[in-house]
């Protein structure tokens, strides 16, 4: 079966540290990965793709994430975290072929504080 | 600014009573997605349309219908809401299926059921 695991339900870091939020991901086939972020009564915002090419990916407001075909992982970082950066955030796999619906993550919940 | 606008964001109706949630794009995207989010859970799909194309997923209960009239509104019909039913419906948009698309969310109608 396909899944994503995102094994943290809560991360938290200081203001000015850098953050990762972790994403490891199970599917048959090439995959798309994704990232999204949901502040409190809001919708998923779009952050960040890999779909081939450069290893590393960069995204909007500073993050960027690591594709690693070996460790089937796609993690989230940014250098120096921010208190506004404090939302959920979700992973989502498509694959290349067959399936085109996102399979989520459960989300992990990063608080930032100052 | 092109966007996907859901109305209303709160929405309160009473058991059994139904209720009708819009979703508008000025994206011009072929794809408009219905999801179901739960207390900071992972959005559920409940079912797309591809152009006119309507894609409902096995899971989703027969009491949920949607219609979309024209590229840019889509309806959620929820025609008997029970309690269970009170969350998080999201609207997203795509240009394509797969690919690598990202799709792009409304902020949500928060649905309570009396």
């Amino acid at each position: 079966a396909q899944s994503v695991a995102q094994p943290e339900d809560q991360v938290n870091v200081a203001e000015g540290n850098p953050l990762t939020v972790k994403c490891t991901y199970s599917v048959s086939g090439n995959p798309y990965l994704f990232w999204y972020v949901q502040y409190p009564n809001r919708g998923l915002q779009f952050l960040l793709k890999y779909i081939t090419g450069d290893n590393l990916v960069k995204g909007s407001y500073g993050f960027e994430a690591e594709f690693n075909k070996s460790q089937t992982s796609f993690h989230l970082k940014k250098p120096s975290a921010l208190v506004s950066d404090s939302a959920l955030y979700f992973c989502a796999v498509t694959l290349t072929s067959g399936t085109y619906k996102y399979i989520f993550g459960t989300g992990t919940r990063l608080k930032v504080l100052a | 600014d092109a966007m996907v606008i859901q109305n209303p964001r709160y929405q309160v109706t009473q058991f059994g009573k139904p209720v009708t949630l819009s979703c508008s794009q000025t994206l011009n995207h072929n794809v408009m997605y219905w999801y179901q989010q739960k207390s900071s859970q992972a959005p559920k799909l409940l079912f797309h349309y591809y152009d006119k194309d309507f894609n409902n997923e096995a899971d989703t209960p027969d009491n949920f219908q949607s219609r979309r009239p024209n590229t840019s509104f889509c309806f959620l019909d929820i025609r008997s809401p029970g309690l269970g039913d009170a969350a998080m419906y999201l609207c997203a948009t795509s240009r394509d299926r797969g690919l690598g698309q990202p799709q792009h969310f409304g902020d949500g109608t928060r649905l309570s059921i009396l």
